[in-house]
């Protein structure tokens, strides 16, 4: 099966409200991880990025957290806005110190935001 | 703007016609990819090109032919499709595919109709 994937298809939070988007990975040697945002009509769109060495890493109004113990991956979004809503899905690279080329990406959750 | 610029952004194409995917990127990477990216699936990686030889073609059907002129230019030759392969065909770069520092970053697509 897949190992890069999503607990939830679609998501649906208040405007104002956090959004946290979960994403389970199987395998222990993926060293490389990325959040991709995907609006309708476009392509991805990089957020962030995380090495396997780090736990949290944040952005603007992001933050994204990897538990390697569980093998999952989460992004968290603050204050969701409008212009959020997306499909969301991450990417891992399964080849230690590998490139570009070796990104596996789930299958993505849609963000719904509710005014 | 993305970067990465794709054309044309819609396609309509019969069984036996011969058309071209063009994507250029203004980002002074040396890597190009082609993605496939079909409903309700995660992205399937088709093509990679480092520094424009091809590093990788994932078993992809002969009648997509990419080329690669130079670092900037790819090209996704098409001919005698089928119907499954409508989706949408996303071109992307990144510096290189050497070691992961740096993500892909993706144009917004070519939408491909078969009938």
């Amino acid at each position: 099966g897949e190992s890069v994937g999503l607990h939830l298809p679609t998501l649906s939070v208040q405007e104002g409200d956090n959004s946290i988007i979960n994403c389970a990975y199987s395998n222990s040697a993926s060293d490389y991880f990325i959040w991709y945002k995907q609006e309708s009509g476009k392509g991805p769109q990089f957020i962030i990025d995380i090495r396997s060495n780090m736990d949290k890493r944040q952005g603007q109004r992001v933050t994204v957290l990897l538990n390697k113990t569980v093998k999952h991956l989460s992004l968290q979004i603050a204050a969701t806005q409008p212009g959020d809503s997306a499909v969301y899905f991450c990417a891992e690279n399964r080849h230690s110190g590998g490139g570009a080329d070796g990104l596996t990406f789930g299958k993505g959750t849609h963000l719904i935001i509710q005014p | 703007e993305t970067g990465v610029t794709q054309t044309p952004r819609h396609l309509v194409m019969g069984m036996t016609n011969k058309k071209s995917l063009k994507c250029e990127q203004h980002l002074g990477h040396n890597a190009m990819y082609w993605y496939k990216q079909s409903a309700k699936k995660p992205l399937e990686l088709m093509f990679v090109y480092n520094f424009k030889e091809q590093t990788e073609n994932n078993s992809v059907p002969s009648r997509f032919s990419p080329e690669c002129p130079n670092s900037s230019h790819l090209f996704l030759h098409l001919h005698t499709l089928q119907p499954e392969d409508s989706a949408l065909y996303l071109c992307a770069s990144s510096q290189t595919t050497g070691p992961v520092n740096s993500p892909l970053h993706f144009g917004n697509g070519t939408r491909l109709t078969v009938t």
